[in-house]
Formats: C-alpha cells, structure tokens, sequence
C-alpha cells in the first residue's frame, strides 16, 4: 500500500529553536498534504493543508507565521516550527491523500518535545 | 460543520469479549466515514469505511454499518485479541478534504 513517511520521528529542542518536519510520500504524487497536531490522549486537529506550488491553508488559530509550510515538491512538504516553546511540544502528523480524497495515508507522526 | 462524536475511553475488556465504540455522525449531507486504528507507538491506519448509507465496513474481524436513520456508525468486533488494543477514531472528511476526527477510544484488551 500506499506509504508516507516523516522526518524525525522524533526530537527534542531548547525553547527559541526552530525545527524542521519532513512529510513525504514515497511511491504516489501528493498536490496536496495535511498537517495534524495531537495532544496526549487527544484526537487530531487540523492545522493547515499544504498545497504544492502554492500557499498553505491554516485553520483558524494556527499562526501561519509560526508553522511554517513549504509544499517543496509533489513528494515532499515540511512543517517548520519556528522559535519554538514548551507549549508547541506535541505530535505531529502528516498524511496525503492518494487517486482519490476517500483514500488518506498517515505518516507515523513526529514527536516534539521542547524544553 | 461535518463532526463526529465517539464515546469516551478508555474501553477495558477481557480476550474474546464483543466490542462496541459508539460513533454519531452530524452532517448536512452524507458523507464517507471511517474507523482508523492507531497502535501503540505507530501512525494512523484506516481500518474500515463505508461511502453511502447502509454501507457496511469490516476488515480484520471489525465491522461498521452506516446507518443514516440514527446518524451512526459504531464500531463493532465479536471477539476482541490482545492483539487490539489501540486508540480508535471515527472520522469524516471535512469541506476541505482533510478529515474531522472524533476525541478517540482507548480499548485495552487483557489475557
């Protein structure tokens, strides 16, 4: 099946830091990827749909100036949190939908811890 | 706008015990829904969907029925394994695609 993968899985930075995510699919073409963010024993919030070739769409509340997205190719898009905080630690995922939006595949998610 | 509401873990249950994760559905239409599992330390896996009403979804010894009549779509196992324990999500797509989760359900499952 379809897969997507996501770089780290896992890190941990000093508060003020910036960190990059990786979100790619390995064997189909994204447009169009999406970003979740998810709280211990929470579900997943939207944060913003990363469209190649153009800007991203945030949901409402998400600072588009913080999360930074840049959909760099049909395979790739990547999430930077930039002067990151405590609160931003969460996990972090990724899917892309493939031949069809019923279809969505998941990355594994990304860890961040900020200390 | 479209949201779905999952009753609340966690689920504790013993080996070969019937499963049921309560899953409603408020929408102005009549979308697709799907159950995704994620297994401890894993990412997300759809587990089943169902695309129109009275669809039926099962994969893995899960099924679900879309039933419009009471806007549901429980999750339902006869005979739970270990092997099941996880966080479940009922979710639907929202107006851009992305998908609207519910709050999730832990099931644990006990020898």
């Amino acid at each position: 099946g379809a897969v997507v993968s996501q770089h780290p899985s896992w890190v941990i930075c000093k508060s003020g830091t910036s960190v990059k995510i990786e979100c790619r699919s390995l064997d189909f073409q994204a447009t169009t990827m999406f970003w979740y963010r998810q709280f211990p024993k929470q579900s997943l919030m939207l944060m913003a749909t990363s469209n190649e070739g153009s800007k991203a769409t945030y949901e409402q509340g998400v600072e588009k100036d913080k999360f930074l997205i840049n959909h760099a190719s049909l395979t790739l898009s990547t999430l930077t949190v930039t002067s990151a905080h405590p609160e931003d630690s969460s996990f972090y995922i990724c899917s892309a939908p493939r031949a069809s939006y019923n279809e969505q595949f998941f990355g594994p998610g990304t860890r961040l811890t900020v200390l | 706008g479209d949201s779905v509401t999952q009753m609340e873990g966690p689920v504790t249950l013993s080996e070969e015990a019937f499963l049921t994760i309560n899953c409603t559905y408020t929408a102005t239409g009549y979308p697709s829904l799907f159950w995704y599992v994620q297994y401890p330390g894993e990412g997300l896996q759809l587990l089943l969907k169902a695309t129109k009403a009275d669809d039926k979804g099962s994969n893995k010894g899960f099924e679900a029925t879309y039933r419009k009549e009471t806007t549901s779509f429980h999750l339902e196992k006869g005979s739970v394994q270990v092997s099941d324990s996880a966080v479940y999500f009922c979710a639907l797509p929202n107006s851009g695609y992305a998908l609207n989760f519910g709050k999730g359900t832990s099931l644990l499952v006990t020898p």
